[in-house]
């Protein structure tokens, strides 16, 4: 089955710099990649997606990169603002199947 | 239109005791995910089930746990005989079909606490 790492585990940034979070996947079949946005006690949100048959999508200060070859997608946030700061998750889902996550990242934001 | 509903959104169950989550999607679909998170970590598949359907229950264990979207009524997972490493935050999910966008929709958590 299929099973996805997400690196780092933690991660802090002063406010205004980038973030990138790395994950990898291991079903060359997956075609959905999808990252979430957990705040402390909340339940996740979908944050943006990326499909197989796209290198790339951007959505204002949130982009996802997608390497299908090296089976691994990228979470690059810009301009980081104290209200990034959440766990985030990426993961994977090949058609018609369900989604498997990453562990997660937590992303503090410092003012 | 009404989110994913999850309800209790907390329980507290002693050792032994039956605990019993329930989940209704949002209007329009039919297709329903349960996911454990543990404290500090991931959200964990268990299953998947459309009405009246279990699809895939692969990241349920076997034993204790099971899970129903019947008909008419929410979706159920129940766990029989809880024990303290039950203790978690349970998420469930719906989507119209993972055919369409592939977004799961998320309702609030039910947090289990097994004493």
């Amino acid at each position: 089955g299929e099973n996805v790492e997400q690196h780092p585990s933690t991660l802090s940034v002063q406010e205004g710099d980038s973030a990138v979070i790395k994950c990898t996947y291991s079903d060359s079949a997956s075609n959905y990649f999808p990252w979430y946005k957990q705040e402390l006690g909340k339940r996740p949100q979908l944050i943006i997606d990326i499909r197989s048959n796209v290198g790339e999508k951007k959505d204002q200060r949130i982009a996802v990169t997608l390497n299908k070859t090296a089976k691994h997608f990228s979470l690059h946030i810009t301009e980081t603002q104290p209200e990034d700061s959440a766990v985030y998750f990426c993961a994977a889902a090949r058609s018609q199947g369900n989604l498997i996550f990453g562990k997660g990242t937590k992303l503090s934001v410092k003012p | 239109n009404a989110g994913v509903m999850q309800n209790p959104r907390h329980l507290v169950r002693r050792r032994g005791q039956e605990a019993r989550l329930r989940c209704s999607p949002m209007k329009g679909h039919s297709h329903v995910y349960w996911y454990r998170q543990l404290p500090e970590e991931g959200l964990k598949f268990m299953v998947y089930l459309q009405k009246e359907n279990i699809i895939d229950e692969s990241g349920m264990p076997k034993e204790r746990f099971s899970a129903e979207f019947p008909k008419e009524g929410p979706s159920i997972l129940r766990i029989q005989q809880v024990v303290r490493g039950d203790s978690a935050a349970y998420f469930c999910a719906s989507s119209p079909s993972f055919g369409s966008t592939g977004e799961l929709f998320f309702g609030e958590g039910s947090r289990l606490t097994v004493l």
